[in-house]
Parts: C-alpha cells; structure tokens; sequence
C-alpha cells in the first residue's frame, strides 16, 4: 500500500530557515498536503501542492516536489518559536482510486526552534 | 464560522465500559474519518465514511465502531473488545473526490482508562 516517511526530529535557531522532508511511494498521487499540530490539538491544513506543480510559495512557506524522486520538503523562512510543533506530510490518490479521498499521513516531524 | 467539533475533550473509560466519541461538522462535507494518534505516532484510520449510511474500517477498526445517520455526525464507539483504548482519537470531514480533498480536523478526544 501506499506509505509516507519523513524524518521524526528537526531543530534549528530562531531566524534560519527550517527544511521538512517527506518522501512517499504512491506515483499516482495527485494532492500532497502539509499540517501542522500543536500540542494538545488536532491537524491544521498548512498548505498544499498539486502533483503537476514543482514549487508553491506562500509566504514563509516554500513547497517542493520533485515527482521523479517523489519526494516533497516544506520550507519555512526565519523560522519564530511559535513554528515549533509537529508537521505531518500527506498524499491523497487520483479520484479514479479505489482509496479515492482517504489520505496517507506520515508519522509527522517534531520542530524545536531554539531562541 | 464553519467547523468540525469533537466532544468531550477528556474522557475517562472504566473496565469493560463502551464510551462514545462525538463528532459533528457543519462544513458541509461527505466524508468524515476518525483517526487514532498514540504519543510520538502519526495517525492511524480507525473507520471512515463517504456518504451518510455507509462506512468502512480503516487500519485498526477492531474494539471500534461508528454509525453515519446523519451527514453532520460520526460518533465513534470505543468498546471494552478495544483492551488498549488509552490515545489521542481525531475526527476529520472533507469534500468527495474530485474535489481537492484536504482534511478539516477537531482538536481531539484524549481517552485514557480509570
């Protein structure tokens, strides 16, 4: 079936640049998703890419996909304290999919940012 | 505002208890998932549903069921069959394909046993 990784810890100092990573196997995929969570609460839809883009900018935030190596990273610009929580990578199948609708999710990546 | 609301926020379960997760949204939405989330863990489906009366198991339906009578509500029933119910239960809505489908999430039940 389909699976989603990431790398589980991430730590950088306030003011850098924080790079998420998320590699996933399903070709077909056609939406890719990243939430946020902060403790104690549910998912947050961050942002999103479609599986014919290469690159969404929204503000702080830069999403990469490289289809070939199916492999996506999040990007936040001078990363604050309050980007500290965990980010979930996800992908949704094509609509003809039989799992149409159901996401995948990663096991999500824990972001400390130091001060 | 339109949203998706789990309550309660805390709930406590006793020995060969049922207790009952609810979840309603007024987004407007077909689908409705629950997901279960243990610490340092991502989500694992537990059942989901595209259309009111109908359901499927996810990864992990055993000691779990739900009903779907009305579009807005998927409540959730932990059962005592469920032996490790302690965890972090999420409900998510979202449109139908071939719509862009990005889940709409609660902020949570935390269960944990007496």
């Amino acid at each position: 079936g389909e699976d989603v990784e990431q790398s589980l810890f991430l730590s950088v100092r306030e003011g850098d640049s924080s790079v998420i990573n998320c590699t996933y196997t399903d070709s077909s995929s056609t939406y890719l998703y990243w939430y946020k969570q902060e403790p104690g609460a549910g998912l947050q839809l961050l942002t999103y890419i479609f599986s014919n883009m290469d690159m969404k900018q929204d503000q702080r935030l830069t999403v990469l996909l490289n289809k070939k190596d199916k492999h996506l990273s999040l990007r936040i610009a001078d990363t604050q304290t309050g980007d500290s929580a965990i980010y979930f990578c996800a992908e949704t199948p094509p609509p003809i999919n039989t799992n149409a609708g159901k996401s995948t999710f990663g096991d999500g990546t824990t972001l400390t940012v130091k001060p | 505002d339109g949203g998706i609301t789990q309550s309660p926020k805390y709930l406590f379960r006793k020995e060969g208890q049922n207790v009952t997760l609810s979840c309603e949204q007024n987004l407007n939405h077909d689908a409705m998932y629950w997901y279960r989330q243990d610490p340092g863990q991502g989500l694992r489906l537990i059942y989901y549903s595209q259309i009111v009366n109908d359901f499927q198991k996810g990864d992990i339906a055993e000691g779990y069921s739900v009903s779907r009578e009305k579009k807005e509500s998927f409540p959730l029933t932990v059962t005592s069959a469920q032996k490790n119910p302690t965890a972090f239960y999420l409900c998510a809505s979202s449109r139908n394909p071939p719509d862009n489908q990005p889940q709409h999430f609660g902020d949570g039940t935390r269960l944990s046993i007496l």
